[in-house]
């Protein structure tokens, strides 16, 4: 079966660091991206990883670890624009079928 | 400005009726994608295309069609036997359909049936 573990909701506050946990299991599995989505928008691409480890694209890093099953999007000085639902997304299958949750809900407060 | 442009932003229609919502791409992009996504809900798949006049079945296609005439563009039509049409429809682009690649998306069209 293919399954993504994230939290529903999380809190935190301007200026701060917090770190969105995903598990996932899939069958067969390409690479995981993370998309951000503000409320009533699109989903707009933030990373991508296909090997173990960590990739860092300014305030926002990824990391992942393929045998576990695992991996962690670390946010850095939170900005209030920074509120939005994030994604967690494996890619899985011949063809680029991207599997989606409903993602993590964030909320930043001054 | 390139880019992945869906009109409208908000579409009404009454019950029984079809709608076609447009999806135009001009980032010279192969593959396409229609999601859906309900309220608290994850998106899902309704229709890809590879390439141009060929398409395949996503995980929820009952309802719904697709053409491929053009490469920049993927319309899809929510039929009236689509029992559950509200939501929001989300049109999508990559290079091709690697699995590598990275699917950028447009604002999405929020149909209403009532």
């Amino acid at each position: 079966g293919q399954n993504i573990d994230q939290p529903t909701e999380m809190t935190a506050t301007e200026g701060a660091i917090v770190q969105i946990n995903c598990t996932y299991q899939t069958s067969g599995f390409n690479g995981l991206f993370w998309y951000q989505q503000h409320a009533g928008e699109a989903p707009t691409f933030l990373s991508y990883n296909v090997l173990d480890g960590l990739e860092e694209k300014g305030r926002f890093s990824s990391f992942l670890s393929r045998s576990k099953g695992y991996s962690y999007l670390l946010l850095k000085e939170l900005q209030m624009k920074d509120s939005a639902s994030y994604l967690c997304v494996p890619s899985s299958g011949g063809y680029n079928k991207l599997i989606f949750g409903a993602g993590t809900r964030l909320a930043v407060h001054p | 400005d390139g880019g992945i442009t869906q009109s409208p932003k908000y579409l009404f229609r009454k019950e029984g009726q079809n709608v076609t919502l447009s999806c135009e791409q001009n980032l010279n992009h192969d593959a396409m994608y229609w999601y859906r996504q309900d309220p608290g809900q994850g998106l899902r798949l309704i229709y890809y295309s590879q390439i141009v006049n060929d398409f395949q079945k996503g995980d929820i296609a009952e309802g719904y069609s697709v053409s491929r005439e053009k490469k920049e563009s993927f319309p899809l039509t929510v039929t009236s036997a689509q029992k559950n049409p509200t939501a929001f429809y989300l049109c999508a682009s990559s290079i091709d359909a690697r699995s590598t690649d990275t699917q950028y998306f447009g604002p999405g069209t929020r149909l209403t049936v009532l």
